[in-house]
């Protein structure tokens, strides 16, 4: 594997449903983030972690909670969710959160309908 | 409110034609500038980065930063049907932040 892997690539869920979106980086990057991608918006950051320790919490509403247990992998767990929260969920990694440069290396994507 | 405007387009040019794509940016601080393309249904691809004002050149890609002018461009070359996508653009104002995304723009290149 190389890269950002992200699993599931779709995703169907109900309201009340619970699931888990995950993503692993093989780059060896100290950062990870999850973004959301809505139709006619721009991509919106949800939560950054530096080595682990959770940086940014955007204002995202609660039934979304990040888990990240190492530096290579990144969770979103899913619950209670809203149809306006379908979006393609998009996982990235960065060498550093506070390096000079910042290129952002984003995986294929999570596609969540919720019904 | 930091904010990355693009125009949305589609911006249409014909095979072979240079395609120039537009972005300006609301804080003057900003440090960092990226080009990603994104195909439909794809994710975001990095394909330019630039740090200093200037011109950058990457193959047929040239990206172009003026900093006073907070304004940074991507020139496409050649383009190509394949080139056909949608481009953000995406700034960082320090470390320690997040890229700001833009819209982006969807160009369409005809054969």
């Amino acid at each position: 594997e190389t890269g950002v892997t992200q699993t599931p690539r779709h995703l169907v869920m109900g309201m009340t449903n619970k699931k888990s979106l995950k993503c692993e980086q093989h780059l060896g990057h100290n950062a990870m983030y999850w973004y959301k991608q809505s139709a006619k918006k721009p991509l919106e950051l949800m939560f950054v972690y530096s080595l682990e320790e959770r940086v940014e919490n955007n204002s995202v509403p609660s039934r979304f909670s990040p888990e990240c247990p190492n530096s290579s992998h990144l969770f979103l767990h899913l619950h209670t969710l809203q149809p306006e929260d379908s979006a393609l969920y998009l996982c990235a990694s960065s060498f550093s959160w506070t390096g000079n440069t910042g290129e952002l290396f984003f995986g294929e994507g999570s596609r969540l309908t919720v019904l | 409110q930091k904010e990355v405007e693009q125009n949305s387009g589609p911006l249409s040019v014909p095979e072979g034609a240079i395609a120039s794509l537009n972005c300006t940016y609301s804080d003057r601080g900003s440090q960092s500038f990226f080009w990603y393309r994104q195909y439909s249904g794809k994710s975001p691809e990095l394909i330019m980065s630039i740090y200093s004002n200037g011109d950058k050149e990457d193959g047929r890609f040239t990206a172009q930063l003026n900093k006073a002018s907070q304004y940074v461009s991507l020139l496409i070359r050649d383009s190509q049907p394949s080139d056909s996508a949608t481009y953000l653009c995406a700034v960082r104002i320090q470390a320690g932040t997040a890229l700001i995304f833009g819209k982006g723009t969807t160009l369409s290149v005809s054969s």
